[in-house]
């Protein structure tokens, strides 16, 4: 079975300010790491994924997540905040080894961003 | 730009109402899924489909049945509408099949009041 954990339901900040969302999963096998940004009346749109190689990833928006395999997290970051930042955040999973397409989602932060 | 369309962005049905929800997809995405959001939970993935006619149950699948006839349509269909399943539903679709590392693009979602 495969899950995430969001262990933060808000997370403050000001603009100008660096971001941390954090996200741990488990699978149990190798994983794909996702994160996603919705906006309040909207789907979500897709900001980044991991698959392999530089632990590092880049996205849209100035976004960028960091995969850790030895404490199973993917933590989102960016440099500076900005208030248009402000919006929900998902973190999702699926194991390399499983069959189907699906991914398992966390259950979302909310980060604040005030001016 | 992959384009994930739903048929109503707001829904008010009756309590025992049939309920059909509509998601159409324009990027030849062998996989479709509805998934409900609720806050504090996430999102939840109901049914999934990988092919026409094919289909998966998710994680909460109790209450709902889905078609897909047609490869770009994928429909939700609530049987007899309880109260506990105003949500707000999200379609998506990706590419398909096997193990690789597909995101998914969703659609702007169908809140749903049943009262």
């Amino acid at each position: 079975a495969q899950s995430v954990a969001q262990p933060e339901d808000q997370v403050n900040v000001a603009e100008g300010n660096p971001l941390t969302v954090k996200c741990t999963y488990s699978v149990s096998g190798n994983p794909y790491l996702f994160w996603y940004v919705q906006y309040p009346n909207r789907g979500l749109q897709f900001l980044l994924k991991y698959i392999t190689g530089d632990n590092l990833v880049k996205g849209s928006y100035g976004f960028e997540a960091e995969f850790n395999k030895s404490q199973t997290s993917f933590h989102l970051k960016k440099p500076s905040a900005l208030v248009s930042d402000s919006a929900l955040y998902f973190c999702a999973v699926r194991d390399m080894n499983s069959g189907y397409s699906t991914l398992t989602f966390g259950k979302g932060t909310m980060l604040l961003v005030s001016p | 730009d992959v384009k994930v369309t739903q048929s109503s962005r707001y829904l008010v049905k009756r309590t025992g109402e049939k309920v059909f929800l509509e998601c159409v997809q324009d990027m030849d995405h062998e996989n479709m899924f509805w998934y409900r959001q609720d806050p504090g939970l996430g999102l939840r993935l109901i049914y999934f489909s990988y092919d026409v006619k094919m289909k998966e149950k998710g994680d909460i699948p109790e209450g709902y049945s889905v078609s897909r006839e047609k490869k770009e349509r994928f429909s939700l269909i609530l049987e007899s509408a309880s109260t506990n399943q105003t949500s707000m539903y999200l379609c998506a679709s990706s590419w398909g099949p096997g193990q690789g590392a597909y995101e998914q693009y969703f659609g702007p979602g169908t809140r749903l009041t049943v009262t």
